[in-house]
């Protein structure tokens, strides 16, 4: 079956320290991947998404992401974070040719501490 | 442009009643997505619909239906409500081409009692 999983549930860390978070797919076919933001109280947002071409994907607020084919994983990244970048992060897969069904991964709530 | 529209916002149901929630999307858009968000299950697919037709389904009871309407805002139908439907449900939007970009509504909170 298609799943999608993040490692990290919890994570808290301090102002301007660096960001991973880890996403990893397990899907039979070509796919897209996103990566949204929830923020308290907002709706999901697209931080950034990968369809082909260069596997290294920035997307808004700094965020960028690198596909790893090999690996399934299509990990986020960010250098510093700032108190604003507290919020709920989730990894989406979608298959290509198979209409718009983005099968989401369990979310990473991070919370960044000042 | 406007965003993705749901309503109602919010609202509170009965165990046993019916309940219907309405999307509209994008303007342009014709591909309506529906997602349930809970606490232990998280962000699961319900539906997708394409010009008027369901395209795909998720892992849901037939209580669960949706349709689309020819402006391609689309709704979607709870019956028996049962508790552990309280959710937060999201309708979202797309264009049908390579590379597109899916949208998200704020949501419905629906609340059974």
């Amino acid at each position: 079956a298609q799943s999608v999983s993040q490692h990290n549930h919890h994570v808290i860390l301090s102002e301007a320290a660096s960001l991973e978070l880890g996403c990893n797919y397990s899907y039979g076919g070509t796919v897209n991947l996103f990566w949204y933001v929830q923020y308290p109280g907002q709706h999901l947002q697209l931080l950034l998404k990968y369809f082909s071409g260069d596997p290294l994907v920035k997307g808004i607020k700094g965020f960028e992401a690198e596909f790893i084919k090999s690996k399934f994983s299509f990990n986020l990244r960010k250098p510093s974070v700032q108190w604003s970048d507290t919020a709920e992060y989730f990894c989406a897969v979608k298959l290509t040719g198979g209409g718009n069904k983005l099968t989401f991964g369990t979310g990473t709530q991070l919370k960044v501490e000042l | 442009k406007a965003g993705v529209t749901q309503t109602p916002r919010y609202l509170i149901k009965t165990r046993g009643q019916q309940v219907t929630l309405s999307c509209s999307p994008i303007s342009g858009h014709r591909s309506v997505s529906w997602y349930q968000q809970t606490p232990g299950q998280g962000l699961q697919f319900l539906f997708e619909y394409f010009s008027e037709t369901q395209r795909n389904k998720g892992n849901f009871p037939g209580r669960f239906s949706g349709r689309q309407f020819s402006n391609s805002r689309s709704e979607m139908n709870v019956s028996t409500l049962e508790l552990g439907d309280s959710a937060l449900y999201l309708c979202a939007s797309s264009l049908e081409e390579a590379g597109n970009t899916i949208y998200f509504g704020e949501g419905s909170w629906l609340t059974v009692v």
